[in-house]
């Protein structure tokens, strides 16, 4: 079962900084965060993951607190083609952890 | 570098039919996961595979489904005698490694099961 807490919803202007928080209060020490996105019912999307420091990629930063109980993904500008539903995940790194999709965020990007 | 491929698309099926659904996974990679995802839903976990092996089944209904991902060929999701809730979009992803790895899935494009 999903072990983190996302708001069901949110709106971002194109071109400000999209944040989207997730709570992932239980995570255990070996257990990673993952950002998928979904675009229209099409295959999810890797975005990016870390464990405890924050991580950047060409697609988005994450930013992980310090007692890594929550995080937030940061999209520096958000476009039109960003409106997607956005799923934080956790999940160990041993064989059998699988990746469990909650009902993540439903960003909508406005003009 | 071809991703993950699914085929078919799109599937319809009459009740009390069977249909198979196949994936294969992207180059390089022995895991392969399948979801579910109904009309307005987030995806479940299905079933877990390297070759020749299943994982974890946890999230297979106990009647009627059945995955297998032979050392030759694509993953196979099969389902038997389908039913009108059996309409979903079935999602593959693989990934290269399994223990000790942080490595991420990749899906392909799923498959759209419509039961008549």
């Amino acid at each position: 079962d999903a072990k983190t807490t996302q708001p069901p919803s949110m709106d971002c202007a194109e071109g400000r900084a999209a944040n989207l928080p997730c709570n992932h209060s239980t995570i255990s020490g070996n257990e990673y965060v993952y950002w998928y996105r979904q675009i229209h019912s099409q295959g999810p999307q890797y975005i990016i993951h870390g464990l405890k420091n924050n991580e950047t990629n060409e697609m988005a930063s994450l930013i992980i607190t310090e007692d890594r109980k929550s995080s937030t993904l940061i999209l520096p500008h958000a476009t039109l083609r960003d409106t997607a539903v956005y799923y934080c995940i956790v999940r160990g790194s041993n064989t059998g952890n699988q990746f469990y999709f909650g009902t993540g965020t439903s960003l909508t990007v406005i003009p | 570098n071809a991703g993950v491929m699914q085929n078919p698309r799109h599937l319809v099926r009459r009740r009390g039919q069977e249909a198979r659904l196949r994936c294969s996974p992207m180059k390089g990679h022995s895991h392969v996961y399948w979801y579910r995802q109904l009309p307005e839903e987030g995806l479940k976990f299905m079933v877990y595979l390297q070759k020749e092996n299943i994982i974890d089944e946890s999230g297979m209904p106990k009647e009627r489904f059945s995955a297998e991902f032979p050392k030759e060929g694509p993953s196979i999701l099969r389902i038997q005698q389908v039913v009108r809730g059996d309409s979903a979009a079935y999602f593959c992803a693989s990934s290269r490694s399994g223990q000790g790895s942080t490595g991420e899935l990749f899906f392909g494009e799923g498959s759209r099961l419509t039961v008549l």
